[in-house]
């Protein structure tokens, strides 16, 4: 267990709708990242937030969007869902945004139809 | 934008045996390269890291070397056991303000008994 958790385990939805996935990073742990893996494209990062400041910005979608609130837990919302936005959804956490160790939460798999 | 290669994409191996995975980073300001090992269905976890004022870590059966001049660094894993099998993604990071890994595509390790 890494101590980041992650809400919920699975979602599945339809397409056009809009989802909320919820991370809540390590104890003392102020910065978060959000990470999609799928099968085709691996593990892409998609968008950081330090002490709830978005700090660096991935192969995120317009259509995707992130916060990070100030008990330091984020969330990742997806709108206008497509069937390829189907992915494994993982956050990690660490103390700091500056090369320090990233410990990931046990991810949200999404699945569209 | 920083460009990290994984090779192999699939590796065999006997128990007991050793095994390497190499990888190389484009950006020469990276400073920071985890290797993270994930079981089917679960969370990345962190294995080992190194950074580059340093040429080689180890810890117990796995090591990581760094060539910093050829901007490429190596997992090694002795004496395999089959729960070493897994996929493996290498990783690098800058250092600065932002610490997003840019993942490599990941080596499926096979440990047959």
């Amino acid at each position: 267990d890494s101590g980041v958790t992650q809400t919920p385990k699975h979602l599945i939805t339809a397409t056009g709708q809009r989802v909320t996935l919820r991370c809540s990073p390590r104890s003392g742990d102020l910065s978060v990242y959000w990470y999609q893996q799928s099968l085709d494209q691996g593990l892409q990062f998609l968008i950081q937030y330090y002490n709830g400041e978005e700090r660096a910005k991935g192969n995120i979608l317009e259509r995707f969007s992130a916060q990070q609130f100030p008990d330091l837990h984020s969330e990742l919302n997806l709108s206008s869902l497509e069937l390829g936005d189907s992915a494994l959804y993982f956050c990690a956490s660490s103390v700091e945004g500056q090369g320090s160790e990233q410990y990931f939460g046990p991810g949200t798999r999404l699945t569209v139809t | 934008g920083e460009n990290v290669e994984q090779h192999p994409s699939t590796l065999s191996v006997q128990e007991g045996d050793s095994a390497v995975i190499k990888c190389t980073y484009s950006d020469s300001a990276s400073n920071y390269f985890p290797w993270y090992k994930q079981e089917l269905g679960k969370r990345p976890q962190l294995i080992i890291d190194i950074r580059s004022n340093v040429g080689e870590k180890k810890d117990q059966r796995i090591a990581v070397t760094l060539n910093k001049t050829a901007k490429h660094f190596s997992l090694h894993i002795t004496e395999t056991q089959p729960e070493d099998s897994a996929v493996y993604f290498c990783a690098a990071s800058r250092g600065g303000s932002q610490g997003n890994l840019i993942f490599g595509k990941g080596t499926k390790l096979s440990v047959k008994p």
